[in-house]
């Protein structure tokens, strides 16, 4: 089976432009995570997608937004960017949204800098 | 809310040497607890987990248990391996009806293992 996939891995972009990362999901999963980090620090959640539709949000700002589709791909996208958006923006899959205790499984991640 | 407090980095060690990063943990209900692993310049990977109280995960000779009494989930591995250095990631999913899939993370351990 194959593994979550992000793309693209690098990007350069000017503050207050817009952004969309991209991020397939592993094979069988309907779930897909948003997770940013910043250097030197753990991951924070975003938001999640399931069967299409955002099922759980953190404490991001609206100009985070994202999109899942019927693959179960998910985008995200970010608007008026700011420097400290620029981290690591990772892309987690896993099985049902409701099922606890199931790992979820992450991309490699896309590393963005806002310049 | 919840929340992950870690031991702070970095950890320096020689081959061989015994290690134990401490993690504790504040929720509410019943959370599942996990440890992750990035290597430099990939996503994470799941080391271990485990999803009740008194459970031992284990994995590649690394070992935690759920302490509910102490709400910790410290990671130990007997003999380490300049293979071993990344980054070591607590994290914890509380178990809810409904909810989204949303892992708190701790901020990180940076372990470095010298031969």
């Amino acid at each position: 089976e194959t593994g979550v996939t992000q793309s693209p891995t690098h990007l350069i972009k000017t503050r207050g432009q817009q952004v969309t990362l991209r991020c397939s999901s592993q094979s069988g999963h309907n779930t897909v995570s948003w997770y940013q980090q910043a250097l030197g620090q753990g991951p924070q959640f975003i938001f999640q997608y399931y069967r299409e539709e955002e099922n759980g949000r953190g404490n991001f700002p609206p100009r985070f937004s994202g999109l899942q589709f019927p693959n179960y791909s998910s985008e995200l996208n970010v608007n008026a960017l700011e420097l400290d958006d620029s981290a690591l923006y990772l892309c987690a899959s896993s099985p049902g949204a409701t099922q606890g205790g199931t790992e979820a499984f992450f991309g490699q991640g896309t590393r963005l800098t806002v310049v | 809310g919840n929340s992950v407090t870690q031991m702070e980095g970095p950890v320096t060690l020689s081959e061989e040497a015994f290690l134990t990063i401490n993690c504790t943990y504040t929720a509410t209900g019943y959370p599942s607890l996990f440890w992750y692993v990035q290597y430099p310049g990939e996503g994470l990977q799941l080391l271990l987990k485990a999803t009740k109280a008194d459970d031992k995960g284990s994995n590649k000779g690394f070992e935690a248990t759920y302490r509910k009494e102490t709400t910790s989930f410290h990671l130990e591995k007997g003999s380490v391996q300049v293979s071993d250095s990344a980054v070591y990631f607590c994290a914890l999913h509380r178990r809810a009806a409904g909810s989204a899939r949303q892992l708190t993370f701790g901020s990180g351990t940076q372990l470095t293992v010298l031969p």
